[in-house]
């Protein structure tokens, strides 16, 4: 199975851009990144996924290295809110199936 | 209600008590997830139903017992646990279980096994 690392925590100050990193050194050829954030007391929600390009939407960024072997996750402004743990998760397609594995994530902390 | 909707929120049980987890999804999907939060561990994907029927069981004991009596409705029959089930049971669905989709989360269970 295809595995990402990712930090334990980081941190960020409020209204500051966020980068969160990913790497998935054996990402294969059709996975695709996603990201999904849990907030405390919550499922985890979907924010973003891409394949081989750059991806924006109304929640964040993500920027995916030329050779696919690591990420980006951008938060422009960070909030309060966005004080989550965020899973970066490549989709296992080799067998046919379509599981996400889970690593353990990055716990992000927004300072005021 | 919207969205995935699970209950109870909070169970506890002792090991010899047979209690179910409720899923229920407003979105008209047609897949539907079990999935366990242990502290300090990754989500575990324990079961897979797509239209009704199950296709992903990872190795998961047989006192966790799923039902899907439709594609709104998901259960996780318990019995006979153990202390070291104690978790957050998530359940999720998404609008097919093949090719991409994006997953919907409910809230959770957090179950305490005495």
């Amino acid at each position: 199975d295809a595995k990402t690392t990712q930090p334990n925590s980081m941190e960020s100050n409020e209204e500051e851009p966020v980068h969160l990193p990913c790497n998935h050194s054996t990402i294969s050829g059709t996975d695709y990144i996603h990201w999904y954030r849990q907030l405390p007391s919550q499922g985890p929600e979907y924010v973003i996924h891409g394949l081989t390009s750059n991806v924006n939407n109304r929640m964040a960024s993500l920027a995916i290295a030329e050779d696919r072997k690591s990420s980006t996750l951008i938060l422009h402004r960070a909030t309060l809110r966005d004080a989550a743990v965020y899973y970066c998760i490549l989709r296992d397609a080799t067998s046919g199936t379509y599981k996400y594995i889970f690593g353990t994530g990055t716990r992000l902390k927004v300072l005021a | 209600e919207t969205g995935v909707t699970q209950t109870p929120r909070h169970l506890v049980m002792g090991m010899t008590n047979k209690k179910s987890l409720k899923c229920e999804q407003h979105l008209g999907h047609n897949a539907m997830y079990w999935y366990k939060q242990s502290a300090k561990k990754p989500l575990e994907l324990m079961f897979v139903y797509s239209l009704e029927e199950r296709v992903e069981n990872n190795s998961v004991p047989s006192r966790f017992s799923p039902e899907c009596p439709n594609s709104s409705h998901l259960f996780l029959h318990l019995h006979t646990l153990q202390p070291e089930d104690s978790a957050l049971y998530l359940c999720a669905s998404s609008q097919e279980w093949t090719g991409y989709n994006e997953q919907f989360f409910g809230p959770g269970t957090r179950l305490t096994v005495l």
